[in-house]
């Protein structure tokens, strides 16, 4: 019954590499977002899509790119990996007001711990 | 501009004495404002929420905030402390405004618990 949901929930892999983490939520939200948490577990996000609309890019490297094939889902494909990108990585979702003037509270999956080597 | 500090990187008490988990925020417009609750290797839940009703809020877990507009604080508490409160908290602001649903996450506190 899980609301939010990533895979992998470790990713670890070479300097270089290209490699995704996939996103799916179950309760409806037409709101999705990737979140960045460093190793002093500071909280930033990263990109936001609304119905499958990219609403916020966070001057995020181009590497980074994230894909919405449908409002359930959001993935996140991050090419020639660096160190610098090891971090824990949170998807989350929330519902755009009936006004849509604002959004409901985020909910958060459980995070894809990426390790640079 | 939005921001959020709060004040202690660390709190520790001792299991059923009062929680006091402080935070100020800075917001152009009506904030919305979270408290978030991360255990260790685990997602963030939502303890609580203000979104411009009862500046009084409780959440779940015992948890309350109280919204000051005049001290742009909103000042994460519970009466007794629990064991399983040990955890990182986050409190988070957005502003109300049409911003894609942006939260500005502050650096959180980590809440120790002492038998």
């Amino acid at each position: 019954d899980t609301a939010v949901s990533q895979t992998p929930k470790y990713l670890v892999t070479q300097m270089g590499n290209d490699k995704s983490i996939k996103c799916e939520q179950n309760l409806g939200h037409d709101t999705m977002y990737w979140y960045k948490q460093d190793s002093k577990k500071f909280l930033k996000i990263m990109f936001s899509y609304n119905n499958k609309e990219l609403i916020i890019n966070e001057t995020v490297p181009n590497r980074f790119s994230p894909k919405s094939p449908d409002k359930a889902h959001l993935n996140l494909h991050i090419n020639s990996l660096e160190l610098g990108d090891s971090a824990v990585y949170f998807c989350a979702s929330s519902r755009r007001t009936s006004g849509g003037s604002s959004y409901n509270e985020q909910f958060f999956g459980p995070g894809t711990r990426l390790t640079v080597l | 501009a939005q921001s959020v500090t709060q004040l202690d990187s660390h709190v520790s008490v001792s299991e059923g004495t009062p929680v006091l988990l402080r935070c100020n925020y800075s917001s152009s417009y009506s904030p919305s404002l979270f408290w978030y609750v991360q255990h260790p290797n685990k997602g963030l839940q939502l303890l609580l929420k203000y979104t411009s009703a009862a500046t009084l809020v409780k959440g779940i877990n015992g948890f309350e905030a109280e919204f000051k507009k005049s001290e742009t604080s909103f000042h994460l508490t519970k009466p007794s402390a629990h064991m399983s409160d040990a955890a990182e908290y986050f409190c988070v602001v957005s502003d109300r405004v049409n911003q894609g649903g942006k939260l500005i996450f502050g650096q959180g506190t980590e809440l120790s618990v002492k038998p």
